[in-house]
């Protein structure tokens, strides 16, 4: 089958940097996204990863190693407002539909 | 502004009474699908669509319809409502279906069937 694993919650404090992980089992890949929900809303892109390394856009940079099926978020100087749900999602190359993991919910302390 | 628009935001129905969610996009993209999300587990597709008159399955079908006669929209038809599709329903359109453009998602409706 195709699985996704993330935390389910994870804690940090304002103006620390968090890591997120996500490692997937999937038959076939083509990249790993990530993106932000927050409570209420709607999900946000964040990032595409298709190849192996980090990707960095402010102060959000997603890392991905396609050789240990695994990927991570990392969040720096973080902000209340990064309080939110995080999801990653693995496209494979059959159709290319996103798979997505269940969420981690980080929750910022001041 | 480009964005996805979904309507209505929030329906309470009954059940068996059919209904449709609709979802309009104006950034000419050609790929659209739609997810449901509930607690713990995600967000879960129900359909998607590559292109005009182009539509395909996902995960969790059952109990739902779609349409694309045009490509800037993609309504969601749920001809006989059950209590076990209540759920909070996402569209969301893309350049490709790959995830390598990103998706941009609607607001969301939140659905109660009773």
């Amino acid at each position: 089958g195709q699985s996704l694993e993330q935390p389910s919650e994870v804690t940090a404090v304002e103006g620390a940097i968090v890591q997120i992980n996500c490692t997937y089992q999937t038959s076939g890949f083509y990249g790993l996204s990530w993106y932000q929900q927050h409570d209420g809303g709607a999900p946000t892109f964040l990032s595409y990863n298709g190849l192996d390394g980090l990707e960095e856009t402010g102060r959000f940079s997603s890392f991905l190693s396609r050789s240990d099926s695994y990927g991570y978020l990392l969040l720096q100087e973080l902000q209340m407002k990064d309080s939110a749900s995080y999801f990653c999602a693995v496209s494979d190359d059959s159709n290319y539909q996103l798979i997505w993991g269940a969420g981690t919910k980080l929750i910022i302390k001041p | 502004e480009a964005q996805v628009t979904q309507n209505p935001r929030y329906l309470i129905t009954v059940t068996g009474k059919k209904l449709t969610v609709t979802c309009s996009q104006n950034m000419n993209h050609e790929y659209m699908s739609w997810y449901r999300q509930d607690p713990g587990l995600g967000l879960r597709q129900i359909y998607y669509s590559m292109n005009v008159e182009v539509t395909d399955k996902g995960d969790v079908p059952e109990g739902y319809k779609v349409s694309r006669k045009e490509k800037r929209n993609f309504p969601l038809i749920l001809e006989s409502p059950s209590p076990n599709q209540t759920s909070l329903y996402f569209c969301a359109s893309s350049l490709s279906q790959g995830g390598n453009y990103g998706y941009t998602f609607g607001s969301g409706t939140r659905l109660t069937v009773v």
